[in-house]
């Protein structure tokens, strides 16, 4: 089983400054298979990013993805108030077939 | 417009069956290429997957769930049914269903989700 993890856990950091969220894979994953996340409190996680660095429909060009291989990356250009969320990587693999990584917490310093 | 809404009990026992329904719109089952997850997360925890049912009856189920896990799907209705059995307070979590992409990689649409607790 494919093992996701995210670092840091939480990050602080001020409006218009830049985030940079890891996801790591314990093994390698196809860049086609790897998606990210954001769920703001009491809501249901929206979709961001497919295939590594594909942007979701109507999500705002100040957020991208890159890696490959077992390390992968969300970088939030410049922060605006509405991103201060929890992220999650979720990569697609044998059992299960979709699993998701901790979460990184992006806060408000 | 693709939206999804779960709905069911807020509250059940231990040793229960639950049973959510998902009714969807935007979209529909019968169509080559469509798939429905349900999805769950328990509070302050990751989204966890638990099974996926398909445009042409596939099903598939968490490895680790599968023997309590059923779904199955309504298409005159456009909705797809859980029942998980033997529920337990580990349980306790917010039920999502979700739309998978096509490439069947990333949930694109995901339902406002629905909290079910486990308590005697």
């Amino acid at each position: 089983e494919i093992v996701l993890t995210q670092s840091p856990g939480t990050l602080s950091l001020s409006p218009g400054e830049r985030a940079t969220l890891s996801c790591r894979a314990s093994q390698s994953v196809s860049s086609s298979s790897l998606a990210w996340y954001q769920q703001k409190p009491g809501q249901a996680p929206r979709l961001l990013i497919h295939g590594a660095s594909y942007r979701a429909t109507g999500i705002p060009d100040r957020f991208s993805g890159s890696g490959s291989g077992t390390d992968f990356t969300l970088t939030i250009s410049r922060l605006e108030p509405e991103d201060f969320a929890v992220y999650y990587c979720q990569r697609y693999d044998s059992s299960p077939l979709w699993a998701f990584g901790p979460g990184t917490k992006v806060e408000i310093k | 417009q693709v939206t999804l809404k779960e709905s069911g009990p807020a509250l059940v026992k231990p040793t229960q069956t639950l049973t959510l329904t998902c009714t969807f719109s935007g979209f529909s089952l019968t169509t080559s290429g469509m798939r429905v997850n349900w999805i769950r997360q328990p509070p302050g925890k990751a989204p966890e997957w638990l099974a996926r049912i398909d445009w042409d009856g596939d099903r598939f189920y968490s490895t680790s769930l599968k023997t309590r896990l059923s779904i199955s799907k309504d298409t005159s209705k456009n909705q797809v049914v859980l029942t998980m059995t033997n529920m337990d307070p580990v349980d306790t979590a917010t039920y999502y269903c979700a739309r998978l992409g096509i490439p069947g990689t990333y949930f694109d649409y995901w339902g406002q989700g629905t909290l079910v607790t486990v308590s005697s």
